[in-house]
């Protein structure tokens, strides 16, 4: 959906190494989130923000942090990024009230 | 533990016939079931969303259904076309927590032709 941009959309890093992905939008929606989709398994949440002051921790945020920067911002940081974080990164937002969720692209991560 | 199983993990078909995709889950408490569509490469795209009083929902070739009681949920697609070739994710939100959704891993579809 060209209306949830990621950048970017491929990384290739090493180990220990500082990563940001980040994510726009200009849907307008106050909720964000941060999932990782490994193969074989479900999409995970990560983080996740419903406005700007409020950030809250999904099922496995170990080794990540984020920044909403502003309502359109929303950034994943990998601070010391490790193999097993290699992964497909999706941001999605959604409305208050809604039901559906609209998903960037994808980010695909690999750390060595 | 809230869960969501899907089946099969792949399946292949011949263009222009028809396939089920299955789900059960063990969400509680219930919200509403959503199908995605995720092409390879892209992020995941909704298809239908039903919340619990709705059994059965249409868009297009694709037809969802629901038993609530069963807490079990169908993909149908209807003559397939090569484009329908992608992964197809069940997913539920839980009731009351803010929109949190757990996720089935997906069943990749390939139409031949």
């Amino acid at each position: 959906d060209a209306d949830v941009t990621q950048t970017p959309r491929n990384r290739i890093t090493k180990t220990g190494k500082r990563i940001m992905l980040e994510c726009s939008q200009t849907k307008g929606h106050d909720r964000m989130y941060w999932y990782r989709q490994d193969p074989g398994l479900g999409l995970r949440l990560i983080y996740y923000s419903f406005d700007v002051k409020d950030i809250n921790k999904g099922e496995i945020s170990d080794g990540y942090s984020v920044s909403r920067q502003a309502q359109a911002k929303f950034s994943l940081s990998l601070e010391s990024a490790i193999p097993n974080q290699t992964a497909l990164y999706f941001c999605a937002t959604s409305d208050p009230g809604y039901y559906e969720q609209f998903f960037g692209p994808g980010t695909r991560l690999t750390v060595l | 533990k809230n869960q969501v199983e899907q089946s099969p993990q792949s399946l292949i078909i011949l263009e222009g016939k028809n396939c089920t995709l299955q789900c059960n889950y063990t969400v509680s408490p219930f919200s509403n079931l959503r199908w995605y569509k995720q092409d390879t490469g892209r992020g995941p795209v909704s298809l239908t969303i039903m919340t619990f009083s709705e059994n059965t929902k249409s868009n297009g070739r694709y037809t969802a259904t629901l038993d609530a009681d069963t807490k079990q949920s169908s993909l149908h697609i209807t003559a397939s076309q090569l484009s329908d070739s992608a992964s197809y994710i069940c997913v539920v939100s839980v009731y009351n927590q803010g929109g949190k959704l757990i996720f089935g891993q997906g069943t990749e579809l390939s139409v031949k032709p």
